[in-house]
């Protein structure tokens, strides 16, 4: 069954770049739209952006202008950047996998806490 | 943005009994709504999707209903183990949201 994994730094600085990668393993990359979802401490989820195989997107608007999400399909992995940080986007990511049919996201990653801060 | 409002947010139960959970969209949205349960350190876990269909390996005490604006998710007899926080979401719009969760705590 498919398995995701993040990886990326666990601080950032203010005004620099988050930069986060989901491996996939025990299925297709093209088999789902790949997820980014985020949870600051104690609080609910908020769903980023999602990337198909293709390379069809869709974001967020509330974070539309500081986010990219790309894909490697010969790594079978896909990556986050967000920009321009603040203490706001302190949180757990997890990179999940969504389909419509049968709907929801299913897997997920184990999640990686991204603290920001100097 | 579709707004997923859930209720109550904290929710005290004896093990053995019944809990019922709800979720509100500020518009409808079919039956295209998922349920996760999130325990401490933990990534969500799908239970349920569209409204009241069982992902792989769900015990059937756990059950889903509603469709439209209104939904319910229903643990039969709660065990240890489902003390934990639940979260609804749709996906019959973008962006793709997600509700406040409703904590099951223990009695």
């Amino acid at each position: 069954q498919v398995q995701l994994q993040e990886s990326g730094p666990g601080l950032v600085k203010p005004s620099e770049t988050l930069s986060l990668t989901c491996s996939v393993s025990g299925g297709s990359i093209r088999s789902y739209y790949w997820s980014w979802i985020r949870q600051p401490p104690g609080r609910g989820l908020e769903w980023i952006a999602y990337i198909h195989y293709t390379g069809s997107t869709n974001y967020n608007p509330s974070l539309k202008s500081r986010v990219t999400i790309s894909v490697d399909t010969s790594k079978t992995q896909f990556s986050l950047k967000l920009n321009s940080v603040t203490s706001a986007d302190t949180a757990v990511y997890y990179c999940a996998a969504f389909n419509w049919k049968p709907g929801g996201f299913d897997p997920w990653g184990q999640g990686t806490l991204v603290t920001v801060s100097s | 943005e579709i707004v997923m409002t859930q209720s109550p947010a904290t929710l005290s139960v004896s093990p053995g009994e019944r809990a019922t959970l709800s979720c509100r969209a500020s518009q409808s949205v079919t039956s295209n709504l998922a349920w996760y349960q999130q325990k401490p350190g933990q990534a969500p876990r799908l239970l349920i999707y569209g409204a009241s269909t069982r992902a792989t390996g769900i015990p059937a005490r756990f059950s889903g209903s509603g469709s439209g604006t209104e939904f319910t998710l229903t643990i039969s007899s709660l065990q240890s183990e489902d003390f934990a926080v639940y979260y609804c979401q749709q996906y019959n719009n973008w962006p793709l949201t997600f509700g406040g969760g409703t904590k099951v705590e223990i009695k």
